[in-house]
């Protein structure tokens, strides 16, 4: 059964760098049939869709996150990782990381648990 | 970039009761595209249907879905206590994901 875990910082402060790692076991991230993305969700809004990558390295971003946002993957290790960059409060969110199918339909499935990470100083 | 409305922003029904959520799209969005979530309190959001009307793997029965082009629909017959959640439509563009805002289904 595939599953995904998100590591990292719970806590940056404003202006630095998010970072954070999605480890996924039980099914290899070098698929062809799957996007690889992150998701955010501030504290008691909705869902906002960050970007994606595909095995080969394609990446496809949210046109209003897309300056500082690079997601980028490690097949070695079966992971990928999402760097956003210059953060303020407005970045404090849950963010998960899911797998995105690509082959026919288009759906997030599974998702992480979530990791809450939090812009203060 | 199509924008997704969902409708209403809080459904409060009683256990046996049906749910009808509605999710607009400002512009026609391919069915094969349009899915919805459920997302209960501390939880990551769980895949409930895909192509518009297609139930992902262990998704009961009650949960149904419908619609195209504009106006998609998520049907619950009759909800039961673990239906009480928050509800998501999702679609994928030319800019890629967008979720609705949610409805959430609340116990009356």
């Amino acid at each position: 059964q595939l599953q995904l875990q998100e590591s990292g910082p719970g806590l940056v402060k404003p202006s630095e760098t998010l970072s954070l790692t999605c480890t996924v076991s039980g099914g290899s991230i070098s698929s062809n049939n799957y996007y690889w993305g992150w998701i955010r969700q501030p504290p008691g809004k909705g869902l906002e869709w960050i970007g994606s990558i595909y095995y080969s390295g394609s990446t496809h971003y949210n046109p209003s996150l897309k300056s500082r946002v690079t997601i980028s993957l490690d097949t070695s290790k079966n992971q990928f990782s999402l760097k956003v960059s210059s953060v303020t409060a407005a970045d404090t969110a849950v963010y998960y990381c899911a797998r995105l199918r690509i082959l026919e339909w288009r759906n997030l499935d599974p998702w992480g648990q979530g990791t809450l990470v939090t812009v203060s100083s | 970039e199509s924008v997704l409305t969902q409708s209403p922003g809080t459904l409060s029904l009683s256990p046996g009761e049906r749910a009808t959520l509605s999710c607009r799209a400002s512009q026609s969005v391919s069915s094969s595209y349009l899915a919805w979530y459920q997302q209960k309190p501390g939880q990551a959001p769980r895949l409930l249907i895909y192509g518009a009307s297609r139930r992902a793997t262990g998704i009961p029965d009650r949960f149904g879905g419908s619609g195209s082009g504009t106006d998609f629909t998520l049907t619950i017959s009759r909800l039961e206590p673990e239906d009480f959640a928050v509800y998501y439509c999702q679609q994928y563009g030319s800019t890629g994901l967008t979720f609705g805002g949610g409805t959430k289904v609340e116990i009356k």
